[in-house]
């Protein structure tokens, strides 16, 4: 399995544009977990999914943020309108169903590093 | 509700001298543990998970964890370090008896091996 994949590994945007993250979880994982990093406040929990369906999202910053996922194989992420505190490296996580090996372990993707001007 | 606490920010050691990086989490649960690596403009990888039985858990690249109920610790440990270990590493907690994957995560700490 190629893991988890993230796209764009760098986007560079400008104040009010809309930004959209993209994550392609690992093929039979029905949990999918969105993270933002800053030095300031570390790793933080945005939002996540069990079964495409959004489980918690108290860690969405507000309401500019917003998640999706459509199926079981593809989620989003989308700032709009984004603003220059939004800059942060961006992680997608994935981990298999209850019942099979490694369930309660998290796969994470190599990330997206937003910067935001 | 459960957090983990990584005292060390940083932890600066020579190349071959061994290390030693603090974990201590709080739960009223019984929990599984974890360590996370992060190399720099990487994401995170697993380095070694405590789920039960033996204290002692040997993960990659040499590292080793015990846990310790007692103390509620799960520090991370290795004899002997090489400049490629140089990188962030993270300490998490989830919940055993829990419906959900969800981790907590400490706030790294950065070991800088030097030559």
């Amino acid at each position: 399995d190629a893991g988890v994949i993230q796209s764009p590994r760098h986007e560079v945007t400008e104040m009010g544009q809309e930004v959209t993250l993209r994550c392609k979880p690992i093929s039979g994982h029905d949990y999918l977990f969105w993270y933002r990093q800053t030095m300031m406040r570390g790793l933080e929990l945005l939002i996540y999914f069990n079964n495409n369906v959004p489980i918690d999202d108290s860690g969405m910053p507000e309401d500019r943020f917003s998640a999706k996922m459509p199926n079981a194989s593809f989620s989003t992420l989308k700032i709009q309108p984004s603003e220059p505190r939004d800059s942060a490296v961006y992680f997608c996580a994935s981990s298999p169903p209850p019942g099979t090996t490694g369930k309660e372990t998290q796969y994470f993707g190599p990330g997206t590093r937003l910067l935001v001007l | 509700a459960q957090s983990v606490t990584q005292l060390d920010s940083q932890v600066p050691v020579f190349e071959e001298a061994p290390v030693e990086l603090r974990c201590n989490y709080s739960s009223s649960v019984s929990v599984y543990l974890f360590w996370y690596v992060q190399y720099p403009n990487q994401g995170l990888q697993l380095l070694l998970k405590y789920l039960s039985g033996s204290t002692l858990v040997k993960g990659i690249n040499g590292f080793e964890a015990e846990f310790n109920k007692s103390q509620t610790s799960f520090h991370l440990r290795k004899p002997s370090v090489h400049i490629s270990d140089t990188a962030e590493y993270f300490c998490a907690v989830s919940d055993q008896d829990g419906a959900t994957n969800k981790l907590i995560f400490g706030t790294g700490t950065l070991l800088a091996v030097q030559p």
